[in-house]
């Protein structure tokens, strides 16, 4: 079971560059969603979707867009990279985003990204 | 507006000593759900336990206990005989219950060090 895939692993761009993060699972999950990761910051909520279609704003949107045409793929794509968005950035999935007895959201292992 | 306070930065112990780590939450919501993940150095997210607000029942897993207080508004974590594997990065957060249940709030974490 390959889970929630993310790739790159590493990446390392410079300012004004644009990159998308891929992510893909293979779970036949309806919700997806992107966090940052920043030292002290814990983890936050860039954008997510609740189905193929759907996409939402979570707690730090601006920089970032995403747009999810299948669903099985929730890109991340930064249009013009600066040095605040140099961070960890982790993709998470979960089968229904509306159920009470949904148990736990399944992160992929994560896109470490420097953007000098 | 919902937060998620982990006060203690950073806990080192000595391998077989008890450890807890605190979490304080912050909500309006009567229907919340709160959770434990742990980060290993090699960096990916692990689901520990989620509890949702009408049971506040203690729960034990192995060496793992969690003890839950709405009166405190509080979800301490105890791991019981630490051990040097537990070293890790532990994060609580806490989720609504209305809209997409996983769109989690994560609290700055907690490094735990376990020294042999």
């Amino acid at each position: 079971n390959a889970g929630v895939t993310q790739t790159p692993k590493f990446q390392v761009l410079k300012t004004g560059q644009s990159m998308t993060l891929q992510c893909a699972q293979d779970m036949n999950h309806e919700y997806m969603s992107w966090y940052r990761q920043d030292p002290g910051m814990g983890l936050r909520l860039i954008h997510y979707s609740v189905g193929a279609g759907i996409t939402d704003q979570g707690e730090v949107p601006n920089g970032y867009n995403v747009s999810r045409s299948t669903t099985e793929d929730f890109p991340l794509r930064l249009l013009s990279a600066a040095p605040s968005q140099t961070s960890v950035y982790f993709c998470a999935s979960s089968y229904d985003p509306y159920s009470a007895t949904n148990e736990k959201l399944f992160f992929g292992s994560g896109t470490q990204l420097s953007v000098l | 507006a919902q937060k998620v306070t982990q006060a203690q930065t950073e806990i080192s112990v000595v391998e077989k000593e008890d450890v807890t780590l605190d979490c304080v939450y912050e909500t309006r919501d009567t229907t919340y759900y709160l959770f434990w993940y742990k980060q290993p150095p090699s960096g990916e997210l692990v689901f520990l336990i989620r509890r949702n607000s009408f049971d506040e029942q203690n729960e034990i897993s192995g060496r793992y206990s969690w003890n839950f207080q709405k009166s405190t508004s509080s979800f301490n974590f105890t791991i019981t005989a630490s051990q040097v594997v537990d070293s890790a990065v532990y994060f609580c957060a806490l989720s609504e219950a209305g809209g997409a249940t996983n769109k989690l709030i994560f609290g700055t974490g907690t490094l735990l060090a376990v020294q042999p």
